[in-house]
């Protein structure tokens, strides 16, 4: 099942603009984290977020957390022709030896050059 | 560093036959995952390990789909027989257990099924 949902599913923007991305989910979780795909490749890891930090930064990404409204975004600065690709949010919700992530459907972004 | 190697990349059999996917992980990663991408479906966890050893496996879809992990550097997924509802993009996927909890991701293998 798929714990985290990403919204809106596709969004096209112009270079230049940046680009939102939001992640909902339903249990408590470790810490959530986003992924790119690109067409055709394997997800690469983008960036993770504890449960018990609200906003983290790498690059031109910022992450925000609100774990009472089991929300999560993704912000990208601007955006290139190159960050078109699909994001995913990934929820941890670690106890014992479990280290499973659940994926949401993903958001598909086309950055306009 | 290789990274997550998957071999083969593409595999298109028949109905019926047997299939095996092969994942090497990252030297030193004590997590192992497979995955499997439809557009219907999105990104599914099958099965993963820990030091060689399965944790769960109840997103394997039937029997027809079992997995091994004979030693830290080697894993296959094997499905017999396979079916044309089996073709997607299988992913293997490593990580370390403790400290850093991202996955590292393999280049994937599309299987076709007809």
């Amino acid at each position: 099942s798929q714990q985290g949902e990403e919204d809106p599913q596709a969004l096209s923007i112009q270079e230049g603009e940046n680009a939102t991305m939001n992640c909902s989910y339903k249990t408590s979780i470790n810490n959530l984290q986003w992924y790119r795909q690109n067409s055709g490749r394997g997800l690469v890891h983008l960036i993770l977020i504890r449960s018990n930090e609200r906003e983290k930064h790498s690059g031109r990404l910022r992450v925000t957390l609100d774990t009472s409204k089991k929300s999560s975004s993704l912000l990208i600065t601007a955006s290139r022709a190159a960050d078109t690709a699909s994001y995913f949010c990934a929820t941890a919700s670690f106890s014992g030896s479990a280290r499973q992530l659940t994926f949401g459907s993903g958001t598909q972004l086309t950055v306009l050059p | 560093d290789a990274g997550v190697i998957q071999s083969p990349r593409h595999e298109v059999t028949e109905m019926g036959q047997e299939v095996t996917l092969r994942c090497k992980p990252i030297s030193g990663h004590d997590y192992l995952f497979w995955y499997r991408q439809t557009m219907m479906r999105g990104l599914e966890l099958l099965i993963y390990f820990n030091n060689n050893v399965p944790i769960d496996d109840s997103g394997m879809p039937e029997d027809r789909f079992s997995a091994k992990m004979p030693n830290a550097s080697f894993s296959t997924l094997k499905i017999q027989p396979s079916e044309p509802r089996d073709s997607a993009v299988y992913f293997c996927a490593s990580s370390f257990g403790t400290g850093r909890y991202e996955q590292y991701f393999g280049p994937g293998t599309r299987l076709t099924v007809t």
